[in-house]
């Protein structure tokens, strides 16, 4: 069975404080692994990473694949209030040829304080 | 901009009773989703689609049914709710294939809010 662990669940640190999240998996035939931000309501999209030691990058944000080792952090710099949101770290199910279906860890709430 | 648009946004059912909650995109996606959103569970799939006309069972389809009559909607039913369906559900849409405009990267709607009693 496909699994995604995500750590620590939750995090709380000061504005301007960095930090690294972490998603670990165990699929079989992967394919990608991507970051999600979930801020009040509905997740959005930040990164999709296929290749290991390849870092994505957007603005304070950027992360990294390690497929020896199969996982993924994800950091964010000079942290400010509105980063504070669920991260969330999904790995497509691979079944009868499909990748469409995807398989979401339990997300890391991030809490950022003035 | 609408994108994905969920309705209702609240609904708050008695043990027993049926509802349906409606999703509609508007950016002429294949795909479409239905995940369940639980505190420490993260998101699990219900039901998807592939295709106008076409729906198969997600990580927890049991007590759900769906429908997709046309390529922009895709509902999902409880025909008797049970307290254990109170969750937050989301549904989301993708494009097929692979890649950053493919069936991987989602776009979720805002969101319903169930609560069964």
């Amino acid at each position: 069975e496909d699994k995604v662990v995500q750590s620590p669940l939750s995090l709380v640190v000061h504005e301007g404080d960095t930090v690294t999240l972490n998603c670990s998996y165990e699929v079989t035939n992967f394919r990608s692994l991507l970051w999600y931000k979930q801020e009040k309501k509905a997740p959005t999209f930040l990164f999709m990473l296929t290749s290991s030691g390849i870092e994505k990058k957007s603005g304070r944000l950027s992360s990294i694949l390690d497929k020896k080792e199969l996982f993924s952090i994800l950091n964010i710099t000079a942290t400010q209030t509105g980063d504070s949101a669920i991260y969330l770290c999904a790995v497509p199910k691979n079944s009868g040829g499909s990748n469409y279906k995807l398989t979401f860890g339990k997300g890391t709430l991030l809490t950022v304080n003035p | 901009n609408a994108g994905v648009t969920q309705t209702p946004k609240f609904r708050v059912l008695k043990t027993g009773q049926s509802m349906t909650l409606l999703c509609a995109q508007d950016m002429n996606h294949e795909y479409m989703y239905w995940y369940r959103q639980d505190p420490g569970m993260g998101l699990r799939l219900i039901h998807y689609s592939v295709g106008e006309g076409t729906t198969a069972k997600g990580e927890v389809p049991d007590g759900y049914n769906v429908s997709r009559l046309k390529k922009q909607n895709f509902l999902l039913g409880l025909e008797s709710a049970a307290p254990s369906q109170t969750s937050v559900y989301f549904c989301a849409s993708s494009y097929a294939g692979t890649g950053l405009s493919g069936a991987n990267v989602l776009t979720f709607g805002a969101g319903s809010r169930l609560t069964v009693l």
